[in-house]
Parts: structure tokens; C-alpha cells; sequence
């Protein structure tokens, strides 16, 4: 069955930066394109950023353009969140999720447990 | 493109029908998808394509609409249905949720 564990999570001080993976399992990950999707604590989800399977196409959020970088390593079957400069309203659950096509304009099918990202000094 | 959920708290009792609203903002066509969230747990796919159930996801739910406007009913709730619900739009970037239904026991 699909599976999908983020890791490297933690808390850090405003201006510094952080590393998230993603390590999905149960089906052929270059197949399908990945997305981030964050949640501020007591909040509503807020969708972060995506990447195509082959990991050309990228989108972000306006509130992250800039500062965070989505990218994914095939060979190694990771996905990733490169986080640079976070903010205390970066504080949030971060979910990994798959999308069931390889590009745009599919829907959101599976996700991750999620990983707790705290921002604060 | 902003998706406005209504009502943002829905008190219901076990064996209830409800129905959630979900207005987009411009025309998404059926680019709309639902997910249940639990208190401290990931969400989980309910929806797509507005009225399409995802895999292993009971009749009780079922999702309507298309354009701007958009319902999730569930019906004959039991107790594990009451959760949060989210919609949300894939047609167009941003990628938006809704703000989220808490449907709570009454």
C-alpha cells in the first residue's frame, strides 16, 4: 500500500534554514508527482508546493516563493523541502502527499503522517 | 482562486444527513476534491473530481456540483465521521483549501 514518511522536522530559529524528506514506499515514485502541504497549529491546510514526476516542473505558494525549494532525487526515491530564511509563521505540521497523475491538475490522493517544523527563537 | 466553505461548524447527531458547502471562486469545472481530517492525524482522500469516490471510501459519502458550486453530504453519520472536511482546487495555481467544516456530535 502507498506509504509516505516525512522526517527531519525540528525546531530552529527565524532566519535559519531546514531540510524536509519524504521517503514514499508502495508504488513507482517517478511516476507521479509529490506535493508539500502545510498546517499551522489550530489552522486549515495550506498547500506549499509541488513538483512534476521527473521533477522539471515546479510551483509554489507566494508565501514561500523564494525561500523554500522542492525538489526530489528519483534514483533515491526522496522527495524534498529545502526551507532557507523560515519565519515565525512557518510554523506548521508539514505533509507530504502524492498526486495521482505526473504532472498538473491532479488531485491529491495519499498523504504523509507529517512532520512538525517550529520556528522560534 | 478562493474556495469558501459554509457552514464553518455543523452540530449534528448519530444517524443525521449533512451537507457541506463549498464555493469557489471562479469557475474550476469539477477540479474539486474533499478530504476528512481527524483531530492529530494526516487527512484522508474522500473526494475528487466532485463527485468521484476514492478508493474504499464508503456510498455514505457523496460529493455534487460543478463550476462554482459544490456539496459534500454524508449521510446516516456515525461516530467516526465527525471530523474536519476540506475542500480543494487543483485546477488552477495556487493549489487552495477551503477553510475547513469541524462537523461536530451534538
Amino acid at each position: 500500500q502507498v506509504q509516505l514518511v516525512e522526517s527531519g522536522g525540528g525546531v530552529v530559529q527565524p532566519g535559519r534554514s531546514l531540510r524536509l524528506s519524504c521517503a514514499p514506499s508502495g508504488f513507482t515514485f517517478n511516476t507521479y508527482a509529490m506535493h508539500w502541504v502545510r498546517q499551522a497549529p489550530g489552522k486549515g491546510l495550506q498547500w506549499v508546493a509541488d513538483i512534476s514526476s521527473g521533477g522539471i516542473d515546479k510551483y509554489y505558494a507566494d508565501s514561500v516563493k523564494g525561500r523554500f525549494t522542492i525538489s526530489r532525487d528519483n534514483s533515491k526515491n526522496t522527495l524534498y523541502l529545502q526551507m532557507n530564511s523560515l519565519r515565525a509563521d512557518d510554523t506548521a505540521i508539514y505533509f507530504c502527499a502524492r498526486s495521482s497523475g505526473s504532472g498538473s491538475s491532479y488531485r491529491i490522493d495519499y498523504w504523509g503522517q507529517g512532520t512538525p517544523v517550529t520556528v522560534s527563537s | 482562486i478562493q474556495m469558501t466553505q459554509s457552514p464553518s461548524t455543523l452540530s449534528a447527531s448519530v444517524g443525521d444527513r449533512v451537507t457541506i458547502t463549498c464555493r469557489a471562486s471562479q469557475d474550476i469545472s469539477s477540479y474539486l476534491a474533499w478530504f476528512q481530517q481527524k483531530p492529530g492525524k494526516a487527512p484522508q482522500s474522500l473526494i475528487y473530481g466532485a463527485s468521484t469516490l476514492h478508493s474504499g471510501v464508503p456510498s455514505k459519502f457523496s460529493g455534487s456540483g460543478s463550476g462554482t458550486d459544490f456539496t459534500l453530504t454524508i449521510s446516516s453519520l456515525q461516530p467516526e465521521d465527525f471530523a474536519t472536511y476540506y475542500c480543494q482546487q487543483y485546477k488552477t495555481y495556487p493549489i487552495t483549501f477551503g477553510q475547513g467544516t469541524r462537523l461536530d456530535i451534538k
